[in-house]
């Protein structure tokens, strides 16, 4: 069975703080790694994606991939109350993407 | 510009009654995508076009659900004989290529259908 795990949480970090998603993944085939943002009600939306190993900055995320230990991680720097929202992990190979359950974050004021 | 849009936006059925989705990509995207979400779940893939052709039909989750797509446009997801564990959202994406490209890797989503079975 190839899995995507993620703690689902939630996860409640102070407004200003960084916030750290894990996810793991079971299929060593895995080529691309996706995190997607979703708030209630609403359909999800790209953050970032990365496909080799290290790590990818795009303003206050960074992704990061180890394709060794088969893990990929999501930081939110500088973390606002507008980041409140479940974060997708999501993995790829040629044929199909899997998603992992998804992380409730909750940033305080 | 416009982007992807799903029609209809909820859907109220009984058990038993076939329903049909659908889904128009951005124009000019040659990759389409259905997942379903169930309330409190993650997404769930269900099949992946690449213009007309699904190269890949396992994700579906029995024969009662069909997808089809002409003209590498808009794409209609058919549930037959609907059933109350069906009840989900039904979430449509499309990108600009294929995955595994460069251009693949970003999908826009649609507004989802909300289908429940009675």
């Amino acid at each position: 069975q190839k899995e995507v795990e993620q703690n689902s949480g939630p996860l409640s970090v102070p407004e200003g703080a960084i916030a750290s998603l894990n996810c793991t993944y079971s299929d060593r085939g895995s080529q691309s790694f996706f995190w997607y943002r979703q708030y209630s009600g609403k359909s999800p939306e790209l953050i970032m994606f990365i496909y080799s190993n290290g790590d990818k900055e795009d303003g206050r995320f960074t992704a990061q991939l180890n394709k060794a230990s088969q893990y990929v991680s999501l930081l939110i720097r500088d973390s606002q109350p507008s980041d409140s929202a479940t974060y997708l992990c999501a993995v790829t190979n040629n044929n199909d993407m899997r998603f992992g359950a998804g992380t409730r974050l909750t940033v305080k004021p | 510009g416009a982007g992807v849009s799903q029609s209809p936006s909820n859907k109220v059925t009984e058990k038993g009654k076939d329903v049909e989705l659908r889904c128009d990509p951005i124009s000019g995207h040659t990759a389409l995508y259905w997942y379903r979400q169930s309330l409190g779940q993650g997404l769930e893939f269900l099949i992946y076009f690449q213009g007309n052709s699904a190269p890949d039909k396992s994700g579906l989750p029995s024969d009662r659900f069909s997808a089809e797509r002409t003209g590498g446009s808009v794409s209609t997801l058919t549930i037959q004989r609907t059933q109350q564990e069906d009840s989900a959202v039904y979430l449509c994406a499309s990108s600009r290529g294929r995955w595994g490209t460069v251009s693949g890797k970003t999908q826009y989503f649609g507004p989802g259908t909300r289908l429940l079975v009675l």
